[in-house]
């Protein structure tokens, strides 16, 4: 059992690029999120999508976009990377409201 | 905006020793906290749940305790071991109109053992 997939692990961006971060989960999860941590510090939410077919900004959207491909894929993009978003970026993925999220690996991206 | 906020940056205990770690939460409509621990270049693994209907629940070797008066959480760490050693989250669920329920986590404390 998989759970939670995040593709790439690891990426490197030059400015101004534009990438898409994967994340696939197996557990018929219906809520699916999308953080970024920075050195040192907590886990901070850019989106969210409680169900499939809705997404919602989380609290630091700006400069990203996400797509609910369906209830097992979340992805998330940049489309236009900055060096601000280097970060290492966790998907995270849970059944209902009042259950525990279950987190990927995280993908470390650098922007140069 | 509301906020999940920690006192403790950094706590160091020694091995077999009890540990507290705290957390102090803004929004009073917060009706669902999870404790997370995450190792170096891992992500958050949850440890203990609790919901706002409790004020304490115990796991194995863990305990969250959550006073809804002054909107504080901790998490207790019984004999404390070095593979506990981490970075401790606590995490609020919040319902946002007509846009379900986010989470969102706190600053993060980092759990030291000495040995």
């Amino acid at each position: 059992n998989a759970g939670v997939t995040q593709t790439p692990k690891f990426q490197v961006l030059k400015t101004g690029q534009s990438m898409t971060l994967q994340c696939a989960q197996d557990m018929n999860h219906n809520s699916m999120y999308w953080y970024r941590q920075d050195p040192g510090m907590g886990l901070r939410l850019i989106y969210y999508s409680a169900s499939e077919g809705t997404t919602d900004k989380g609290e630091v959207p700006n400069g990203y976009n996400v797509s609910r491909l369906n209830k097992r894929e979340f992805s998330l993009r940049l489309e236009s990377a900055a060096p601000s978003q280097t970060s290492v970026y966790f998907c995270a993925s849970s059944y209902r409201a009042n259950t525990e999220a279950f987190f990927g690996q995280g993908t470390r991206l650098t922007v140069v | 905006g509301e906020s999940v906020g920690l006192h403790l940056p950094t706590l160091s205990v020694q091995e077999g020793d009890n540990s507290i770690i705290n957390c102090a939460y803004s929004n009073s409509a917060s009706d669902y906290f999870i404790w997370y621990k995450q190792e170096s270049g891992k992500g958050p693994q949850f440890i203990i749940d609790i919901r706002s209907n409790m004020d304490k629940r115990q796991g194995q070797r863990v305990t969250v305790l959550l006073n809804k008066t002054v909107k504080h959480l901790s998490l207790q760490i019984a004999a404390t071991q070095p593979g506990d050693s981490a970075v401790y989250f606590c995490a609020e669920e919040s319902v946002r109109d007509n846009a379900g329920n986010m989470l969102t986590f706190g600053g993060g404390t980092r759990l030291m053992v000495k040995p």
